[in-house]
């Protein structure tokens, strides 16, 4: 089955520095990729997705890359602020397979 | 309106109880899952449901019994639980399986203590 890995585990940055986690996949049939931010005694939030159709896309100041031939994907978070403070959890899943496989999650601190 | 509401918030049941976990969406999404998330760990999939029937079932202990009467709700149905089971239950929803959007949206969970 499909295998996620998601580094790093934790992450502190300052605040207005930019933050990037990184998650590789092993199925290449995989091809939806979500990015969730859970904060502290709240469900998953999807933040930004990524197909594999396309290589690069962004909002606002979250972007997320895709490179299909090394099968990873990153998610990219610039100008960080003190609220991006949370667990972030990478996904991957094929199209009618009804399942995400999800990395371990990074913790991402902000600092003001 | 990508709002999936979960009841109760919270629940502390002893290992003979039997309770309930509820779960809505008014997004006409015809899928609907639930999770298992411990602590600093990434949700467990335990069952899905597709267009009102049990799709996925992820050899999930029998103590756990899933039920969706209508395409809006989902329950699951506790009984003879353990300390281990104690975690926070995590309602989703999408759109469909078959389709090309599998974003799935989550609610806040129930987190369940048992005594």
């Amino acid at each position: 089955g499909e295998n996620v890995e998601q580094h790093p585990s934790t992450l502190s940055v300052q605040e207005g520095d930019s933050a990037v986690i990184k998650c590789t996949y092993s199925d290449s049939a995989s091809n939806y990729f979500p990015w969730y931010k859970q904060e502290l005694g709240k469900g998953p939030q999807l933040i930004i997705d990524i197909r594999s159709n396309v290589g690069e896309k962004k909002d606002q100041r979250i972007a997320v890359t895709l490179n299909k031939t090394a099968k990873h994907f990153s998610l990219h978070i610039t100008e960080t602020q003190p609220e991006d403070s949370a667990v972030y959890f990478c996904a991957a899943s094929m199209a009618n397979a009804g399942k995400s496989t999800f990395g371990d999650g990074t913790t991402l601190t902000v600092k003001p | 309106d990508t709002e999936v509401t979960q009841t109760p918030k919270h629940l502390v049941m002893g290992m003979t109880n039997k309770k309930s976990l509820k779960c809505e969406q008014h997004m006409g999404h015809r899928a609907m899952y639930w999770y298992k998330q411990k602590a600093k760990k990434p949700p467990e999939l335990m069952f899905v449901y597709s267009y009102e029937k049990l799709s996925i079932n992820e050899s999930v202990p029998s103590r756990f019994s899933p039920e969706c009467p209508n395409s809006s709700l989902l329950n699951l149905h506790l009984h003879a639980l353990q300390p281990e089971d104690s975690a926070l239950y995590l309602c989703a929803s999408s759109q469909t399986l078959a389709g090309s959007t599998d974003t799935q949206y989550f609610g806040p969970g129930t987190r369940l203590t048992v005594l």
